[in-house]
């Protein structure tokens, strides 16, 4: 059993568009995050989720909105979609993020290209 | 504000040879440290981590990463490479205050890309 998935693994779209990408932990986790890798593989946390509560929001364009309805999802809306949001989407998950470490279990990520 | 430099983008190296990946991180508190390795078209994988005691940690695969404080160093070795190797490794770090809360923000370095030629 896959312990934390997103869907799709692959999304191509045309500049304007808004997208989703889904992402769920079978873990029991508390806590949920998303990452942005972009073309230099540069790893960079956007926002991150404690039992459907938001934690941390970097600073991130408000056209990506995350949505969690409940502590094992977490997903993530984008509107207008620009070129630069071109990038792999990273989901992970930890038991909890607010006190001491717990590590952090990564999906396999979504490859976004923006036309 | 924290953050982590690995010194090489790129290392290769032969099979069976040894290999030293660096980061050092600049922080004015407290840090857990890590390494993450990802292969080709792959998700993040944990390899080891620093938390507290013995500053000489072991991971999977035959990794091993010893945290200096006086350099603020974390650098990854192997002391033989094998092809499967072969992948981009990340160092992060995690700032906590002295509550001990963290909110699990994961700091990383730039990456490296390690090829192991046979």
């Amino acid at each position: 059993d896959t312990a934390v998935s997103q869907t799709p693994k692959y999304l191509v779209t045309q500049m304007g568009n808004d997208k989703s990408i889904k992402c769920e932990q079978n873990l029991g986790h508390d806590t949920m995050y998303w990452y942005k890798q972009d073309s230099k593989k540069f790893l960079k946390i956007m926002f991150s989720y404690n039992n459907k509560e938001l934690i941390i929001n970097e600073t991130v364009p408000n056209r990506f909105s995350p949505k969690s309805p409940d502590k094992a999802h977490l997903n993530l809306h984008i509107n207008s979609l620009e070129l630069g949001d071109s990038a792999v989407y990273f989901c992970a998950s930890s038991q909890k993020g607010l006190i001491l470490y717990n590590e952090q279990f990564f999906g396999p990520g979504t490859r976004l290209t923006v036309l | 504000a924290q953050s982590v430099t690995q010194l090489d983008s790129q290392v290769p190296v032969f099979e069976e040879a040894p290999v030293e990946l660096r980061c050092n991180y600049s922080s004015s508190v407290s840090v857990y440290l890590f390494w993450y390795v990802q292969y080709p078209n792959q998700g993040l994988q944990l390899l080891l981590k620093y938390l507290s005691g013995s500053t000489l940690v072991k991971g999977i695969n035959g990794f091993e990463a010893e945290f200096n404080k006086s350099q603020t160093s974390f650098h990854l070795r192997k002391p033989s490479v094998h092809i499967s190797d072969t992948a981009e490794y990340f160092c992060a770090v995690i700032l906590y205050n002295a509550g001990g809360t963290s909110y699990g923000k994961l700091t990383f370095g730039q990456g490296t890309i390690l090829t192991v030629h046979p």
